[in-house]
């Protein structure tokens, strides 16, 4: 069974560009979260979706990002006009239900902004 | 709002030597608590949790954490450490909110395991 896929792993992009990360839940689960890590920060919250619906975005920018977990396909956390603050590590983590709290985490996909 | 306090950023420690990292939370309702921990380069793994029952729970490298609800803490423990517990080690607290269910993390304690 595989785990939690992120893709890209590693992303570099131009200020003012646009970064498109996805995120692939693992089989049977229908909860994704996005995370993002600063140093010496920890992780804080993004976005909780389910499938076709955003349950929870009181972490996200107001401006510049979205996120998605479309019926079919993987998730997607999109960032549009990069800016040299959007440089961060972006983890993706889903979970079957949430009664036993348990996420399972990806790689993540490190975001470089030039 | 429920939150996590992780007090120290940084913890040396020589091999075979004990270690405690030190979690506090904050919140007014039940809780279950979890401590992740995370290899270079790589995502989050959970290491233990706590949702109800005994107050202390292990897992099966040797850690082990103690609920303690009269000082909020959840302080993870090792009597022993091997190099290979270098790693950074993440707090957190669910938080159940509005029809929201997600996890809040701390900030992390790194853990380094020197020779």
């Amino acid at each position: 069974n595989a785990g939690v896929m992120q893709n890209p792993r590693h992303l570099v992009r131009r200020r003012g560009q646009e970064a498109r990360l996805r995120c692939s839940p693992m089989k049977g689960h229908s909860h994704v979260y996005w995370y993002r890590q600063l140093p010496e920060e920890g992780l804080k919250f993004m976005v909780y979706l389910q499938k076709e619906n955003i349950i929870d975005e009181s972490g996200m920018p107001k401006e510049r990002f979205s996120a998605e977990f479309p019926k079919e396909g993987p998730s997607i956390l999109r960032i549009q006009q990069v800016v040299r603050g959007d440089s961060a590590a972006y983890f993706c983590a889903s979970s079957p239900w949430l009664s036993t709290g348990e996420l399972f985490f990806g790689e993540g996909s490190r975001l470089t902004v030039l | 709002a429920q939150s996590v306090t992780q007090l120290d950023s940084q913890v040396p420690v020589f091999e075979e030597a004990p270690v405690e990292l030190r979690c506090n939370y904050s919140s007014s309702v039940s809780v279950y608590l979890f401590w992740y921990v995370q290899y270079p380069n790589q995502g989050l793994q959970l290491l233990l949790k706590y949702l109800s029952g005994s107050t202390l729970v292990e897992s099966i490298n040797g850690f082990e954490a103690e609920f303690n609800k009269s000082q909020t803490s959840f302080h993870l423990r090792k009597p022993s450490v091997h190099i290979s517990d270098t790693a950074e080690y993440f707090c957190a607290v669910s938080v159940t909110q509005g029809g929201s269910e997600k996890l809040v993390f701390g900030k992390g304690t790194k853990l380094t395991v020197n020779p």
